[in-house]
């Protein structure tokens, strides 16, 4: 069975720094995608970054950029210049012939 | 292009009460999954449908809870009779095909009292 492991409970970054959060996973298959979505109080789920595993290149998006280990089944977010609206549950998502999510970090962006 | 609907957003019930949650993917959207998500936990997936059938309900407690998908659109999902461990955000997501991402609702709060 595929898991997703997210160690990192709590994090936080001061304002316009850049912060890592790290996912780990493990599986069997060949062909998935990985995903981190945004969950912020309102409940939302929202995508941040989306990586194909068959890709070398890591994604990025904006602020958001991935480091893509598929030999180490390593995933971890980097924001970069944080802002206050970057605070938020951010949950890693493995997506093969199911999708299941981590337990998700608890950001914290301090002023 | 409209999102996942969801109704209700807020349900308080009764433990040993039924209950009913209702959700409408994306149109074009065949497959379809519906999470738990406790407080503080990540979202555990209880059942994922591909058009009409079920692909996989390993995690539902099937004693309790149940979830059809008629005609391979909406999709319901019931609880009876709920338990105070149901209280939690129930979601609802939708994906195009295999390689793009889920789309999700803005869920559905339990609380058993």
């Amino acid at each position: 069975a595929q898991t997703v492991t997210q160690s990192q409970p709590e994090m936080s970054v001061q304002e316009a720094e850049t912060v890592t959060l790290s996912c780990t996973y493990d599986t069997s298959e060949s062909d998935y995608y990985l995903f981190w979505y945004k969950q912020p109080p309102s409940r939302q789920m929202i995508l941040v970054i989306r990586q194909e595993a068959y890709k070398q290149q890591n994604a990025t998006e904006n602020r958001f950029s991935v480091n893509f280990q598929k030999a180490a089944k390593s995933f971890s977010l980097k924001i970069s210049d944080s802002q206050l609206g970057d605070a938020a549950m951010y949950f890693c998502a493995y997506a093969g012939n199911q999708f299941y999510f981590g337990t998700g970090t608890s950001l914290t962006v301090i002023p | 292009e409209a999102g996942v609907a969801q109704s209700p957003r807020y349900k308080i019930i009764e433990k040993r009460q039924s209950v009913a949650f209702w959700c409408n993917p994306i149109s074009g959207h065949a497959t379809l999954y519906w999470y738990q998500q406790i407080l503080g936990q990540g979202p555990k997936l209880l059942i994922q449908f591909q058009n009409n059938g079920v692909v996989d309900d390993s995690q539902l407690p099937k004693d309790r809870f149940s979830a059809e998908r008629l005609k391979g659109v909406d999709s319901t999902l019931k609880i009876q009779p709920a338990k105070l461990e149901d209280s939690a955000v129930y979601l609802c997501a939708s994906r195009y095909q295999g390689n793009t991402e889920a789309f999700f609702g803005q869920g559905t709060r339990l609380t058993v009292v």
